[in-house]
């Protein structure tokens, strides 16, 4: 079945980009009518939507987010990645990358970036 | 733009007790795209439920959703000591993902 993980600096400075890549197993992210998500969560805090990007290159991003932020495809066929620009410490949390269209129906583990000097 | 507001923020009930958990949407955009889903300490969020009420694969039946205009509710009929745990609502309203801000259940 369909697992995903998240990989990518745990630790990024601020001003700087966090990037993420999310490894999809036992499938492709460019076929099967998918859409792909990043969510994150602020250490004790809720869950707050990125952004999806579907199988075809249309992405769709939070507006509170949007101008920081670009979800892309990867070069093979199992990834998508995450970009945000122009960090700071309110952007420390753990990243989760997700399947789903309109609900988040597999979830990978997470991967938790810190920002910091 | 969809806010959803869930309550009790916690509820701390017994093993064996029933949980009734609230998500209210805001805009009334409709249960097709709301979602309930469960995060245990340390742990990724997994989803139980879709469309209001729709099981995801490998949900006991002791969870349960449902829907009465804009309030979703999310009930565990008996609850079992790996349900102790934090419950999120989320909504697609078309353009973006919202989710309401989590219920907490905990253990008596």
């Amino acid at each position: 079945q369909v697992q995903l993980q998240e990989s990518g600096p745990g630790l990024v400075k601020p001003s700087e980009t966090l990037s993420l890549t999310c490894t999809v197993s036992g499938g492709s992210v460019n076929s099967g009518s998918r859409y792909w998500s990043w969510i994150r969560q602020a250490p004790g805090k809720g869950l707050e939507w990125i952004g999806y990007i579907f199988y075809t290159g249309m992405t769709k991003y939070n507006p509170s987010l949007k101008s920081r932020v670009t979800i892309s495809m990867g070069t093979s066929e199992s990834h998508f990645s995450l970009k945000v620009t122009s960090v700071t410490a309110a952007d420390t949390a753990v990243y989760y990358c997700v399947q789903g269209a309109t609900y988040a129906m597999l979830w990978g583990q997470g991967a938790l970036v810190t920002v910091s000097s | 733009e969809s806010v959803l507001t869930q309550s009790p923020g916690t509820l701390i009930l017994s093993p064996g007790e029933r949980a009734t958990l609230s998500c209210r949407d805001s805009q009334g955009i409709g249960g097709r795209s709301l979602a309930w889903y469960q995060q245990r300490p340390g742990q990724a969020p997994r989803l139980l439920i879709y469309s209001a009420s729709t099981r995801a694969a490998g949900i006991p039946d002791r969870f349960s959703g449902s829907e009465s205009g804009t309030e979703f509710t999310l009930t565990i009929s008996r609850l079992e000591a790996e349900d102790f745990a934090v419950y999120y609502c989320q909504q697609f309203d078309g353009s973006r993902w919202t989710f309401g801000p989590g219920t907490k259940v905990e253990n008596k």
